[in-house]
């Protein structure tokens, strides 16, 4: 059973870089779709990017120029960066899987219990 | 303000049956992309209850089902149990000149009379 955990520190203040780190056990990293996802308190889901396990990226065009997602295969991570942060980036942020299907045909099967981030000085 | 279009909140008594909208437009559902619906529990992360239209993951049980016709798509959860009382989304693509990238619906909270 594959299983995802998103880790990073609770409190980003604003103007700086909001980092989180998702590992990835029970299956290999390789031929999926590792996606970042967040869900502001009472709000709805907003997806932010994905990473491709061959290197490639894709991202929220409303985010595009403050977000970059990299992978490590060596320990089955991928991350987030978001920079110059605000209050309205504060949120639970949820690494997720999708299958390699052809964009628009692809949903997210496994998901890692989210972690909040809180943007505050 | 969501890409897809959910109403807020619905309810139900235990052993009926309830469904929930999702409305797009011509650059997502409309453009032929499938839906997919997530149950939330308080708390927790979404899990998948729905992908592709109206096909259920292992272990759903058949009271969940989904539907799409043109830019609208349809969850129904029949025989409705204590257990159901959650967040429900449903995602699908758009595509249009600004990009293409996954959309979310608002969410609907489905309460349990």
């Amino acid at each position: 059973q594959v299983q995802l955990e998103a880790t990073g520190p609770g409190l980003v203040r604003p103007s700086e870089t909001l980092s989180l780190t998702c590992t990835v056990s029970g299956g290999s990293i390789s031929s999926y779709y590792w996606n970042w996802i967040r869900q502001p308190p009472g709000k709805g889901l907003e997806w932010i990017g994905y990473i491709y396990y061959s290197g490639s990226t894709k991202y929220n065009p409303s985010l595009k120029s403050r977000v970059t997602i990299s992978l490590d295969t060596s320990e089955n991570q991928f991350s987030l960066k978001l920079s110059s942060v605000t209050a309205a980036d504060t949120a639970v942020y949820y690494c997720a899987r999708h299958p390699n299907r052809r964009d628009g045909y692809n949903e997210f099967d496994y998901w890692g219990q989210g972690t909040l981030v809180t943007v505050s000085s | 303000q969501s890409v897809l279009t959910q109403p807020p909140s619905v309810s139900g008594a235990p052993g009926q049956r309830v469904t929930i909208s999702c409305t797009g437009s011509s650059s997502n559902i409309g453009a032929g992309y499938d839906v997919h619906w997530y149950q939330q529990l308080p708390g927790t992360a979404p899990k998948l209850l729905i992908y592709g239209n109206s096909n259920r993951p292992s272990g759903v049980p058949d009271r969940f089902s989904g539907s799409k016709s043109g830019t609208s798509a349809s969850l129904a959860i029949t025989g409705l149990q204590a257990e159901d009382e959650a967040d429900y989304h449903c995602q699908s693509y758009d595509s249009s000149l600004s990009g293409s990238y996954w959309v979310f619906g608002g969410g609907t909270k489905l309460t349990v009379l």
